[in-house]
C-alpha cells in the first residue's frame, strides 16, 4: 500500500538549473496537491488538480510548472531555479469530497 | 482577517495537563475541517476531523464554532509524545483550495 510517493527525497541544484520533482498515488484520487514549507511560513500550496487534465494556481505559483496528464502522477517542474526555492515541497492527495489530504514523505530542495 | 491563522507558540505544558489551542477560518462556507499533527522534518499526518457536532478520541477533542469560526483542539493528560507542530486545515469550498494555518508548537515538558 504504496499510497503517496515522491522522489527524490533530497536535491541540490544549482541557479538556473531545471528540475522535475515527482509524485505519485495509488489510490485514485481526483484531488493532488503540492505545498511548500519554509520556516515559519507554514504550508504554501503551490498547485493543485482536481482531476486529470485540470491544474490551477495556489497561493505561491511563481516559478513553478505542473501538469495533470493521468490520475496518479502530478509532477512539479521548476524551468529555472532560485535560491528562494530551497525549500520542503510536500505533495498530496484526497478523494473529491473536502476528504483528509495524504501527504508524501516529502522532498528537500536546496538551490545554491 | 487571514483565510486561515493559529496561534504560532510556542505552549510549553507540564506532562499530565491539558491544553488547548484555536484556529480561526475566515470562509464561513467551509464544511469540513481537520487537525493534523507534524513532527520536525516529517509530513503532516491527520490526527483529527472536525465536524459540526465535534467529536472525541481518546485524549484529543475537537470542536467546532461556526457562529465565531474557530476550531479548537483539547488535548488531556498531555504526553512527552503530543510534542509536535499541530496544523488546521480548511477546505476553501468556493476554489478547491485546501489552505493550512502556520501551525501550532506544542512542546511538553517532563
Amino acid at each position: 500500500n504504496a499510497g503517496v510517493t515522491q522522489t527524490p527525497k533530497f536535491q541540490v541544484l544549482k541557479t538556473g538549473q531545471s528540475m522535475t520533482l515527482q509524485c505519485a498515488q495509488d489510490m485514485n484520487h481526483e484531488y493532488m496537491s503540492w505545498y511548500r514549507q519554509d520556516p515559519g511560513m507554514g504550508l504554501r500550496l503551490i498547485h493543485y488538480s482536481v482531476g486529470a487534465g485540470i491544474t490551477d494556481q495556489g497561493e505561491v505559483p511563481n516559478g513553478y510548472n505542473v501538469s495533470r496528464s493521468t490520475t496518479e502522477d502530478f509532477p512539479l517542474r521548476l524551468l529555472s531555479a532560485a535560491p528562494s526555492q530551497t525549500s520542503v515541497y510536500f505533495c498530496a492527495s484526497s478523494p473529491q469530497d473536502n476528504s483528509p489530504l495524504h501527504f508524501g514523505n516529502g522532498t528537500r530542495l536546496t538551490v545554491t | 482577517r487571514k483565510e486561515v491563522e493559529q496561534d504560532p507558540g510556542p505552549f510549553n505544558v507540564p506532562e499530565g495537563a491539558t491544553v488547548a489551542f484555536n484556529c480561526t477560518y475566515s470562509n464561513s462556507a467551509s464544511q469540513s475541517f481537520f487537525w493534523y499533527r507534524q513532527d520536525c522534518r516529517k509530513e503532516p499526518k491527520l490526527l483529527m476531523s472536525v465536524y459540526s457536532s465535534g467529536n472525541e478520541d481518546g485524549r484529543f477533542t475537537a470542536q467546532l464554532n461556526r457562529a465565531s469560526q474557530y476550531i479548537s483542539l483539547l488535548i488531556r493528560d498531555s504526553k512527552l509524545s503530543d510534542s509536535a507542530t499541530y496544523l488546521c486545515v480548511v477546505p476553501m469550498n468556493r476554489d478547491d483550495k485546501i489552505i493550512f494555518g502556520k501551525g501550532t508548537r506544542l512542546h511538553i515538558l517532563p
